[in-house]
């Protein structure tokens, strides 16, 4: 079975500057994707990026990036920037590429913003 | 831009009540899930649903769950008998095929 795991329970920035959230997982699959949801204080889910294990480079939006580095099990989100509205728990994700699989989630990191 | 949608946004039931959660996925999407996230834990899968019938179950989704697509809209996840260590919010997703976009959320209390 896959794992995710996310060694950072809490993190802080300060507004304006990249922090860097750390997820690893395991697997033995060689086609699979990779998600960071963001969970603000509403508790609402929200897809923040995704990246796809056959694809070499590294997915962007906007401010958020990643660095996947698949021999490693590593898959990192930097933001950029950090604004306030960024204060969340963040999950890295993990999804089997055969069929209609399921998410199975890391279990966050706290992120806070300090003005 | 589309959205998932559920209902109710909070409800307050006691213990071995049955609970009937509603959600509608986003209209053009195939597969269907539903999640729940025990207060301050991870999210944890429940089960997928795809053409009519379910692709997967966890451990979790138990005798006392089931989930149901009554009208070509709507996914319902009901729990029969509740138990307080169902208090939890419940998440339904939808997806095209790998991205899965979440409802926000419906928070169960058990008392």
């Amino acid at each position: 079975a896959q794992t995710v795991t996310q060694s950072q329970p809490e993190m802080s920035v300060q507004e304006a500057e990249t922090v860097t959230l750390s997820c690893t997982y395991d697997t033995s699959e060689s086609d699979y994707y990779l998600f960071w949801y963001k969970q603000p204080p509403s508790r609402q889910m929200i897809l923040v990026i995704r990246q796809e294990a056959y694809k070499q480079q590294n997915a962007t939006e906007n401010r958020f990036s990643v660095n996947f580095q698949k021999a490693a099990k590593s898959f990192s989100l930097k933001i950029s920037d950090s604004q306030l509205g960024d204060a969340a728990m963040y999950f890295c994700a993990y999804r089997s590429g055969f069929g209609n699989e399921k998410l199975t989630f890391g279990t966050g990191t706290r992120l806070t913003i300090i003005p | 831009e589309p959205e998932v949608t559920q209902t109710p946004s909070h409800q307050v039931t006691q213990m071995g009540q049955e609970v009937i959660l509603r959600c509608v996925p986003i209209s053009n999407h195939l597969y269907f899930y539903w999640y729940r996230q025990i207060l301050g834990q991870k999210v944890e899968f429940l089960v997928s649903f795809y053409n009519n019938e379910i692709s997967e179950k966890s451990e979790i989704f138990d005798d006392q769950f089931s989930v149901e697509r009554p009208d070509g809209s709507n996914f319902t996840l009901k729990i029969r008998s509740t138990k307080l260590e169902d208090s939890a919010m419940y998440f339904c997703a939808s997806s095209p095929y790998y991205e899965q976009y979440f409802g926000p959320g419906t928070r169960l209390t058990v008392t």
